[in-house]
Order: C-alpha cells, then sequence, then structure tokens
C-alpha cells in the first residue's frame, strides 16, 4: 500500500534554533517527492521538489534530503524564525501511468520566542 | 496563494442541502484538482481536471461533483449524499496535468454542518 508517514506528529523549539522533520514513504514506483509549509487555516506552498537523482536540494533556511533507497526524507530548517510556525506536509508522487500523489499527516512546528 | 482564489471562506451546510464550493485561477493552468483535509490526515483527491470539459474521479469522489466549462474555473459542488462534509476544502491548478508539475494552491473554504 502506498503510504507516507512524517515523524513527529508535532514539534516545539524556541526561536534560533534548528530542527530536523522526517518523512518515510512505501510509494513505488518513485517519481518525485516535495515537501510543502501550510500556514493554519491557509493553503500548502511548495518548499522543495526532489526527484530520484537528487539527494539535497536547499531552499533558503530549509533544506530537504532524499534517500531514495531507504525511502526516507528530512526537512531540516536553521535558525528558526516564529514565521517558521506552519505545519510541514511531504507530498511523494509515483509515475505509475494514472495520477497518483500521496500526501502525509504533515508535522506541526510551534516556534516560541 | 497566488493566483488561485476560493470562496466563501467559510460555508454552512444543512442536511439534505447541496453547495457548491468556488475556485477561479488566473495563472492560465491546465489543470485544476480538488482536494478534502481532515484533522490528522493527508489531503485526499477528489477529483482532477486535465483540461477543459474533463475531468476524473479521485479517490474519495462518491457524494461530490464538479463541472470544468472554463478553463480558469473549478466549481465543487458537495451533494447532500456526503454524510460526513465537515473538512477544509483545497483547490490546486498546476500548468499541466502530471505528478512532474507542481501544484499552486488556492486559501480554502472550510464546510461546516449544521
Amino acid at each position: 500500500k502506498n503510504q507516507v508517514e512524517q515523524s513527529p506528529q508535532s514539534l516545539i523549539i524556541l526561536e534560533g534554533k534548528n530542527c530536523t522533520l522526517q518523512c518515510n514513504y512505501t510509494v513505488s514506483p518513485f517519481s518525485n517527492l516535495r515537501w510543502y509549509k501550510q500556514d493554519t487555516g491557509r493553503g500548502p506552498v511548495s518548499l522543495t521538489i526532489m526527484t530520484f537523482s537528487e539527494n539535497t536540494k536547499s531552499n533558503g533556511r530549509y533544506t530537504a534530503t532524499l534517500d531514495a533507497d531507504t525511502k526516507q526524507s528530512s526537512l531540516h530548517i536553521t535558525a528558526s524564525q516564529l514565521s517558521d510556525s506552519a505545519s510541514y506536509i511531504c507530498v511523494v508522487s509515483s509515475n505509475t501511468g494514472g495520477f497518483k500523489t500521496i500526501f502525509g499527516a504533515g508535522t506541526r512546528l510551534f516556534v516560541k520566542a | 496563494d497566488g493566483g488561485i482564489t476560493q470562496s466563501p471562506k467559510y460555508l454552512f451546510r444543512k442536511e439534505g442541502q447541496n453547495v457548491t464550493l468556488s475556485c477561479e485561477q488566473n495563472l492560465n493552468h491546465d489543470a485544476m484538482y480538488w482536494y478534502r483535509q481532515d484533522p490528522g490526515q493527508g489531503l485526499r483527491l477528489i477529483y482532477y481536471s486535465q483540461i477543459v470539459n474533463d475531468f476524473q474521479k479521485g479517490d474519495i469522489a462518491e457524494g461530490y461533483s464538479v463541472s470544468r466549462e472554463k478553463k480558469e474555473s473549478f466549481p465543487l459542488t458537495v451533494t447532500s449524499a456526503q454524510k460526513n462534509p465537515t473538512a477544509f476544502y483545497l483547490c490546486a491548478s498546476s500548468p499541466l496535468a502530471g505528478v512532474e508539475e507542481t501544484q499552486y494552491f488556492g486559501p480554502g473554504t472550510r464546510l461546516l454542518v449544521l
């Protein structure tokens, strides 16, 4: 069964600290993996996208990694800011000759002053 | 949110009532999508459209209907057959259909049942 599991479910950190969010998936065949940021009550916004051959991608203070062999990805946030408080969603797509995109449930990040 | 608008922001439905959620985009994208988001769950695909006058069912299409008469518009109707409609509904679009395309999301509509 195609699944995307994220951990932790929620995380609280102090402003200025770093954190890492995890994503494990069983989606096959693999096409790409995206990380989205979703502010409360808003639509998700794309942060990064990685294909099979890419193992790291950065977007400012956000760095995503991908290990396609172990089917794991992480999103590292450096020097967190209050505005980083949001849900971070891992999304894995399959190129199985149809439209198959699986969304994780997300990690809820709270950044405290 | 880019050039995608959804209305209304909040919508209340009475028992047995059909309601329609609006989604409009000015990005000139061919593909549009409707998702449902429930607490603690990932987004689930309701319907998608690759081009005008064409649409396909997603994973949870029962109790919903859509139309795509114009490129910029993709309204979703939640019918009385949908027994648990309370959720956050997100519309998205992408330049073309395909899993390699980045989807751009609207701000969402929260539907509540009275």
